[in-house]
Protein backbone atom coordinates (compact mmCIF):
# COMPACT_ATOMS: atom_id res chain seq x y z
CA UNK A 1 0.00 0.00 0.00
CA UNK A 2 2.76 2.37 0.20
CA UNK A 3 4.34 2.08 -3.27
CA UNK A 4 4.30 3.96 -6.30
CA UNK A 5 4.03 1.90 -9.32
CA UNK A 6 5.71 3.72 -12.47
CA UNK A 7 5.63 2.46 -16.26
CA UNK A 8 7.42 2.77 -18.83
CA UNK A 9 10.83 1.87 -17.03
CA UNK A 10 12.39 2.99 -20.16
CA UNK A 11 11.49 5.43 -22.81
CA UNK A 12 12.74 6.60 -26.54
CA UNK A 13 11.43 9.54 -28.52
CA UNK A 14 12.00 11.28 -31.24
CA UNK A 15 12.53 15.48 -30.97
CA UNK A 16 8.98 17.27 -30.55
CA UNK A 17 7.57 14.25 -29.58
CA UNK A 18 5.29 13.76 -26.30
CA UNK A 19 7.01 11.17 -24.15
CA UNK A 20 4.27 10.57 -21.21
CA UNK A 21 4.85 8.78 -17.57
CA UNK A 22 2.43 6.99 -15.47
CA UNK A 23 2.34 6.21 -11.74
CA UNK A 24 -0.38 4.81 -9.59
CA UNK A 25 -0.31 4.42 -6.04
CA UNK A 26 -2.98 3.06 -3.48
CA UNK A 27 -2.61 4.71 -0.30
CA UNK A 28 -5.39 7.24 -0.24
CA UNK A 29 -3.42 9.05 2.47
CA UNK A 30 -1.10 10.45 0.08
CA UNK A 31 -1.66 14.15 -0.42
CA UNK A 32 1.50 15.76 -2.75
CA UNK A 33 2.93 14.47 -5.82
CA UNK A 34 5.99 15.69 -6.63
CA UNK A 35 8.31 15.10 -10.27
CA UNK A 36 11.91 15.09 -10.04
CA UNK A 37 14.75 15.01 -12.93
CA UNK A 38 18.19 13.72 -12.44
CA UNK A 39 20.98 13.68 -14.62
CA UNK A 40 23.82 10.82 -14.18
CA UNK A 41 25.93 11.98 -11.47
CA UNK A 42 23.48 14.71 -10.09
CA UNK A 43 20.63 14.69 -7.25
CA UNK A 44 17.08 14.72 -8.00
CA UNK A 45 15.87 18.13 -8.94
CA UNK A 46 11.98 18.96 -8.48
CA UNK A 47 10.56 19.29 -11.49
CA UNK A 48 6.81 19.95 -10.87
CA UNK A 49 4.45 18.53 -8.01
CA UNK A 50 0.27 19.08 -7.36
CA UNK A 51 -1.47 18.11 -4.90
CA UNK A 52 -5.21 15.65 -4.76
CA UNK A 53 -7.62 18.93 -5.41
CA UNK A 54 -5.99 19.87 -8.73
CA UNK A 55 -6.67 17.33 -11.97
CA UNK A 56 -3.82 19.23 -13.94
CA UNK A 57 -1.02 21.58 -13.74
CA UNK A 58 1.35 23.06 -16.20
CA UNK A 59 4.35 24.57 -16.02
CA UNK A 60 6.56 25.46 -19.66
CA UNK A 61 6.63 21.98 -21.30
CA UNK A 62 5.59 19.95 -18.53
CA UNK A 63 2.34 18.90 -17.31
CA UNK A 64 1.11 16.70 -14.67
CA UNK A 65 -2.49 15.02 -14.89
CA UNK A 66 -4.02 13.79 -12.12
CA UNK A 67 -6.46 11.16 -11.66
CA UNK A 68 -7.69 10.64 -7.97
CA UNK A 69 -10.61 8.14 -8.42
CA UNK A 70 -8.48 6.10 -10.44
CA UNK A 71 -5.35 6.95 -8.26
CA UNK A 72 -3.36 7.45 -11.01
CA UNK A 73 -0.82 11.23 -11.72
CA UNK A 74 1.17 10.99 -15.14
CA UNK A 75 3.74 13.74 -16.54
CA UNK A 76 3.41 14.86 -20.54
CA UNK A 77 6.47 16.28 -22.03
CA UNK A 78 5.62 18.77 -24.46
CA UNK A 79 8.24 19.34 -27.55
CA UNK A 80 10.50 17.17 -25.97
CA UNK A 81 14.51 17.90 -26.34
CA UNK A 82 17.58 16.09 -26.18
CA UNK A 83 18.46 17.79 -22.65
CA UNK A 84 15.21 16.50 -21.56
CA UNK A 85 16.92 13.15 -21.52
CA UNK A 86 17.29 12.36 -17.89
CA UNK A 87 15.74 9.79 -16.05
CA UNK A 88 12.50 11.00 -14.18
CA UNK A 89 10.91 9.17 -10.89
CA UNK A 90 7.53 10.20 -9.31
CA UNK A 91 6.42 10.11 -5.96
CA UNK A 92 4.20 10.70 -3.55
CA UNK A 93 4.23 12.13 0.17
CA UNK A 94 2.75 11.25 3.47
CA UNK A 95 1.89 13.91 5.48
CA UNK A 96 3.27 13.91 9.33
CA UNK A 97 4.62 16.21 11.87
CA UNK A 98 8.63 13.97 11.21
CA UNK A 99 9.50 15.60 8.19
CA UNK A 100 7.42 14.55 4.65
CA UNK A 101 8.56 11.04 3.80
CA UNK A 102 9.16 10.59 -0.12
CA UNK A 103 7.81 7.37 -1.88
CA UNK A 104 9.35 7.33 -5.05
CA UNK A 105 8.43 5.01 -8.04
CA UNK A 106 11.43 2.83 -9.85
CA UNK A 107 12.16 5.61 -12.27
CA UNK A 108 11.86 6.06 -16.21
CA UNK A 109 15.22 6.62 -18.35
CA UNK A 110 14.30 9.21 -21.12
CA UNK A 111 16.29 9.23 -23.94
CA UNK A 112 14.85 11.95 -26.47
CA UNK A 113 16.98 11.27 -29.94
CA UNK A 114 17.81 14.51 -32.35
CA UNK B 1 18.15 30.30 -3.08
CA UNK B 2 17.22 26.56 -3.08
CA UNK B 3 20.65 25.32 -2.54
CA UNK B 4 22.08 22.22 -0.77
CA UNK B 5 25.64 21.63 -0.84
CA UNK B 6 27.53 18.52 -0.16
CA UNK B 7 31.12 17.42 0.40
CA UNK B 8 32.72 15.86 -0.83
CA UNK B 9 31.60 14.96 -4.06
CA UNK B 10 33.83 11.81 -4.42
CA UNK B 11 34.66 9.54 -1.51
CA UNK B 12 36.93 6.06 -1.49
CA UNK B 13 37.03 4.30 1.56
CA UNK B 14 38.61 1.13 3.16
CA UNK B 15 36.93 -1.06 5.21
CA UNK B 16 38.22 -0.21 7.84
CA UNK B 17 38.46 3.62 7.43
CA UNK B 18 36.08 6.55 9.52
CA UNK B 19 34.87 9.40 7.36
CA UNK B 20 32.17 11.57 7.48
CA UNK B 21 29.89 13.04 4.67
CA UNK B 22 28.53 16.79 5.18
CA UNK B 23 25.58 18.39 3.91
CA UNK B 24 24.55 22.37 4.43
CA UNK B 25 21.58 24.23 3.95
CA UNK B 26 20.74 28.04 4.34
CA UNK B 27 17.21 28.54 3.46
CA UNK B 28 15.82 28.04 6.69
CA UNK B 29 14.16 24.84 6.40
CA UNK B 30 13.38 22.70 9.46
CA UNK B 31 13.90 18.89 8.32
CA UNK B 32 16.88 17.15 6.75
CA UNK B 33 16.93 13.91 4.89
CA UNK B 34 19.68 11.11 4.11
CA UNK B 35 19.13 9.48 1.15
CA UNK B 36 21.38 6.08 -0.39
CA UNK B 37 20.98 5.96 -4.39
CA UNK B 38 22.04 2.94 -6.06
CA UNK B 39 22.24 2.87 -10.12
CA UNK B 40 18.99 2.71 -11.48
CA UNK B 41 17.31 2.89 -8.58
CA UNK B 42 15.27 5.62 -7.03
CA UNK B 43 16.88 6.88 -3.37
CA UNK B 44 15.84 5.29 -0.48
CA UNK B 45 15.63 7.03 3.02
CA UNK B 46 17.44 6.96 5.51
CA UNK B 47 17.16 9.08 8.42
CA UNK B 48 15.22 12.07 8.54
CA UNK B 49 15.90 14.74 10.97
CA UNK B 50 13.09 17.30 12.17
CA UNK B 51 13.62 20.17 14.51
CA UNK B 52 17.40 19.26 14.76
CA UNK B 53 15.99 15.93 16.55
CA UNK B 54 15.85 12.00 14.28
CA UNK B 55 12.70 11.46 13.86
CA UNK B 56 12.70 8.57 11.17
CA UNK B 57 15.87 6.31 11.29
CA UNK B 58 14.57 3.75 8.10
CA UNK B 59 16.08 0.80 10.48
CA UNK B 60 20.05 1.52 9.09
CA UNK B 61 22.85 -0.39 10.15
CA UNK B 62 24.58 1.18 12.68
CA UNK B 63 27.55 1.41 10.55
CA UNK B 64 25.99 4.71 9.42
CA UNK B 65 25.58 7.48 12.06
CA UNK B 66 23.67 10.81 11.56
CA UNK B 67 24.49 13.90 13.22
CA UNK B 68 22.53 17.12 12.99
CA UNK B 69 25.26 20.06 14.87
CA UNK B 70 22.51 22.69 13.87
CA UNK B 71 19.39 23.31 11.71
CA UNK B 72 21.51 24.17 8.71
CA UNK B 73 23.98 21.43 8.88
CA UNK B 74 23.46 17.20 8.24
CA UNK B 75 26.82 14.91 9.07
CA UNK B 76 26.36 11.35 8.21
CA UNK B 77 29.63 9.41 10.09
CA UNK B 78 30.92 6.02 7.89
CA UNK B 79 32.63 3.28 9.96
CA UNK B 80 33.52 -0.40 8.90
CA UNK B 81 31.50 0.09 6.16
CA UNK B 82 31.33 -2.66 3.19
CA UNK B 83 31.50 -2.68 -0.68
CA UNK B 84 27.88 -3.07 -1.07
CA UNK B 85 27.25 0.37 0.91
CA UNK B 86 29.13 1.76 -2.12
CA UNK B 87 26.51 4.11 -3.50
CA UNK B 88 25.10 7.68 -4.51
CA UNK B 89 24.78 9.30 -0.66
CA UNK B 90 22.04 12.78 -1.35
CA UNK B 91 20.95 14.87 1.45
CA UNK B 92 17.47 16.98 0.75
CA UNK B 93 15.63 19.39 3.02
CA UNK B 94 12.70 20.73 3.02
CA UNK B 95 10.32 23.16 5.33
CA UNK B 96 8.66 19.88 7.17
CA UNK B 97 5.81 18.38 6.73
CA UNK B 98 4.87 17.07 3.59
CA UNK B 99 6.03 19.84 1.31
CA UNK B 100 8.99 19.95 -1.24
CA UNK B 101 12.05 18.29 -0.71
CA UNK B 102 15.24 20.02 -2.27
CA UNK B 103 18.20 17.16 -2.69
CA UNK B 104 22.37 18.06 -2.90
CA UNK B 105 24.18 16.85 -6.05
CA UNK B 106 25.35 14.08 -3.65
CA UNK B 107 28.90 12.12 -2.56
CA UNK B 108 29.92 9.49 -4.74
CA UNK B 109 31.00 6.85 -2.58
CA UNK B 110 33.41 3.66 -3.07
CA UNK B 111 33.86 1.20 -0.30
CA UNK B 112 36.97 -0.92 -1.20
Amino acid sequence: QQQVKQSPQSLIVQKGGIPIINCAYENTAFDYFPWYQQFPGKGPALLIAIRPDVSEKKEGRFTISFNKSAKQFSLHIMDSQPGDSATYFCAASIENNQGGKLIFGQGTELSVKP
Amino acid sequence: DTEVTQTPKHLVMGMTNKKSLKCEQHMGHRAMYWYKQKAKKPPELMFVYSYEKLSINESVPSRFSPECPNSSLLNLHLHALQPEDSALYLCASSTGGFDTQYFGPGTRLTVL
